[in-house]
């Protein structure tokens, strides 16, 4: 079974940093890519983020030059270190993945780690 | 940027009915198109991709169609677990777009 758990959701101050973790299991981590996603609470879904099973960064304008997503395939770890974090940025991150053949097709997600910017 | 407009926002309706939702594209996007359930408080559920085919363990009353620049999520023959928050997502290879979503409420 498919398991994403998520950590590293906080408060933090506007032009802060802060770096979410995402821990995988129950599928070969490294074959996968595996995506970010983020939900202002009661508010719609934005992606955030793309890394590909060879390490390929894709990135939504709204955090280009600013965020950076990362994976350690010996830890089965996705990762996203946030900087000059603004209140826009407020929201419940989650990881997702989705099958080999189509990377955005999301069939697999995390319960979300909450991120609050804030002074 | 694509955009992606899903009509409407808030839809009421009874158990048993037969419900459509629909996603509109700024632009053609053939037919990758998939469709997402949310329940308060959890993370999304894939319920169609590729606008028409159902993912694993859906229950045959979600269907999708269309292509292009129109897509429709039917749901049947609403049941109690169906009333949920509903996304569209347009996709390509390396980044994707929601709509705004649908709350389907209890009439």
């Amino acid at each position: 079974e498919v398991q994403l758990l998520e950590f590293g959701g906080d408060l933090v101050q506007p032009g802060g940093s802060l770096r979410l973790s995402c821990a995988a299991s129950g599928f070969t981590f490294s074959s996968y890519a595996m995506t970010w996603v983020r939900q202002v609470p009661g508010k719609g879904l934005e992606w955030v983020s793309l890394i590909s099973a060879g390490s390929s960064t894709y990135y939504a304008n709204s955090v280009k030059g600013r965020f950076t997503i990362s994976r350690d395939d010996s830890k089965s770890t996705l990762y996203l270190q946030m900087n000059r974090l603004r209140a826009e940025d407020t929201g419940v991150y989650y990881c997702a993945k989705g099958p080999s053949w189509q990377w955005l097709v999301l069939d697999s997600w995390g319960q979300g780690t909450l991120v609050t910017v804030s002074s | 940027d694509i955009q992606m407009t899903q009509s409407p926002s808030t839809l009421s309706a009874s158990v048993g009915d037969r419900v459509t939702i629909t996603c509109r594209a700024s632009q053609s996007i053939s037919s990758w198109l998939a469709w997402y359930q949310q329940k308060p408080g959890k993370a999304p559920n894939l319920l169609i991709y590729k606008a028409s085919t159902l993912q694993s363990g859906v229950p045959s009353r979600f269907s999708g169609s269309g292509s292009g620049t129109e897509f429709t999520l039917t749901i049947s023959s609403l049941q109690p677990d169906d009333f949920a928050t509903y996304y569209c997502q347009q996709y390509e290879s390396n980044s994707c777009r929601f709509g705004q979503g649908t709350k389907l409420e209890i009439k």
